[in-house]
């Protein structure tokens, strides 16, 4: 248990559907963030949150959407996704950006778009 | 982004101590060096990291060298529950919006 939940641990969605990841931490960290990992490849920074506002969008396609209403929760709101979207989408948060602090990921959520 | 460089994998016979090596030769002034492990199925973990001097916690030591541009981190009694991919990362300590970025890494295979 890391502090960090991410809901659901398992989606199966179709191209055509809309669906949200979830993640929430109450560790009282100001940073929380969005990766992508593909099957044999090394996790991918998608997004960066920072006290609510977003600092880094590392070229994602927009039909990927992320939403940060609070320091505590994360979303990721997928519509008209692609097979090539299956993977797992994990989640991490920091107390701030800076180096000098460690990061708690999530168990992610393993997505099958089919 | 301050890069770094692993071996691929790595194996080890469980109850020995194990050696991982990472060389930043670019490494900054500023740069923390963090170690992280991903066991099968599961997020990243934080081992340990520090900036300087040794670092030691309950799951690991950090050797960093002299000049900063290697680190090794050490597993001092390999179980079974180690295998996993170390990911050794360096993380700016003063600019901000300087997030994880994550190399291949290294798979750890224990043998019995």
């Amino acid at each position: 248990e890391t502090g960090v939940t991410q809901t659901p641990r398992h989606l199966v969605m179709g191209m055509t559907n809309k669906k949200s990841l979830k993640c929430e931490q109450h560790l009282g960290h100001n940073a929380m963030y969005w990766y992508k990992q593909s099957a044999k490849k090394p996790l991918e920074l998608m997004f960066v949150y920072n006290f609510k506002e977003q600092t880094e969008n590392n070229s994602v396609p927009s039909r990927f959407s992320p939403e940060c209403p609070n320091s505590s929760h994360l979303f990721l709101h997928l519509h008209t996704l692609q097979p090539e979207d299956s993977a797992l989408y994990l989640c991490a948060s920091t107390r701030t950006l800076l180096g000098n602090t460690e990061a708690f990921f999530g168990q992610g959520t393993r997505l099958t778009v089919v | 982004d301050a890069k770094t460089t692993q071996p691929n994998s790595m194996e080890s016979n469980e109850e020995e101590p194990v050696h991982l090596p990472c060389n930043h030769s670019t490494i900054s002034g500023t740069d923390y060096i963090h170690w992280y492990r991903q066991l099968p199925s599961q997020g990243p973990e934080y081992v340990i990291h520090g900036l300087t001097s040794n670092v030691n916690n309950r799951m690991a030591s950090l050797a960093i060298a002299e000049d900063r541009k290697s680190s090794t981190l050490i597993l001092h009694r390999a179980t079974l529950r180690d295998a996993a991919v170390y990911y050794c990362i360096l993380r700016d300590g003063e600019n901000s919006g300087y997030a994880l970025n994550f190399g291949k890494g290294t798979s750890l295979l224990v043998t019995p």
